[in-house]
């Protein structure tokens, strides 16, 4: 499978622990983003990444999250302390960016993340 | 702040109705509008629509924009059970490329 992978699938963890998901994007693409999701919402950005240099963080993105992408490969969310209102769907997504060109981005399956 | 409102919520059909869905936006520096389905699992790509006026179409579905009025709305004819799913507005705008989404229409198709 050549698409957007990410990992775990589900977590399930007690408030106040750390947890960390991982996101492989398609191979050649260059932007790597993180979103949010909640039941009912649409998908809320919280930050993305051109190769290793993180370009954005959203105001939704707290001092307890952090995101890295360290080889502009993969990427890791780790989110400390986690609060019951950590719960949700985060979705990794992935594009090929060529100068101002914008290119479709495509989704991986999302971590579910349940937060106790 | 960018916003995208969709109307409306939620909908529910008989198979082989046709579905007019909306989706609205005020967004600095808009680029383009993007239409996503989203059964139980992430957003699959439907179009991307960047000039007014101008109809895509893939199969039952089509799409065009309104740049003036600030609108865009995704048509689905001869809907199927299949077509059951949320359906995701998101606007490209600004320097960078993260997309604002609206909150997204849950279409249900019955047989």
């Amino acid at each position: 499978d050549t698409g957007v992978s990410q990992d775990p699938r589900h977590k399930i963890t007690k408030r106040g622990q750390n947890v960390t998901f991982r996101c492989d994007p398609i191979s050649e693409h260059n932007r790597l983003y993180w979103y949010r999701q909640t039941l009912g919402q649409g998908p809320e950005f919280l930050t993305y990444f051109q190769n290793e240099a993180q370009l954005e963080k959203s105001r939704l993105l707290s001092d307890r999250f952090s995101a890295e992408r360290p080889k502009g490969s993969f990427s890791t969310l780790e989110i400390q302390r986690t609060e019951q209102g950590d719960s949700a769907m985060y979705l990794c997504a992935s594009s090929l960016i060529r100068g101002k060109a914008y290119n479709e981005q495509f989704f991986g399956p999302g971590t579910r993340l349940t937060v106790l | 702040e960018d916003k995208v409102v969709q109307s409306p919520l939620s909908l529910v059909v008989h198979e082989g109705d046709t579905v007019t869905l909306n989706c609205s936006y005020e967004v600095t520096n808009f680029r383009s509008l993007l239409w996503y389905k989203q059964e139980k699992k992430a957003p699959t790509f439907l179009f991307m629509l960047t000039s007014s006026g101008i109809e895509k179409k893939s199969g039952r579905l089509s799409s065009i924009l309104d740049k003036k009025e600030l609108f865009s709305i995704l048509n689905i004819t001869a809907t199927q059970t299949g077509d059951s799913a949320v359906y995701l507005c998101a606007v490209w705008a600004g320097a960078n490329s993260k997309l604002t989404f609206g909150k997204g229409i849950t279409l249900s198709v019955r047989p």
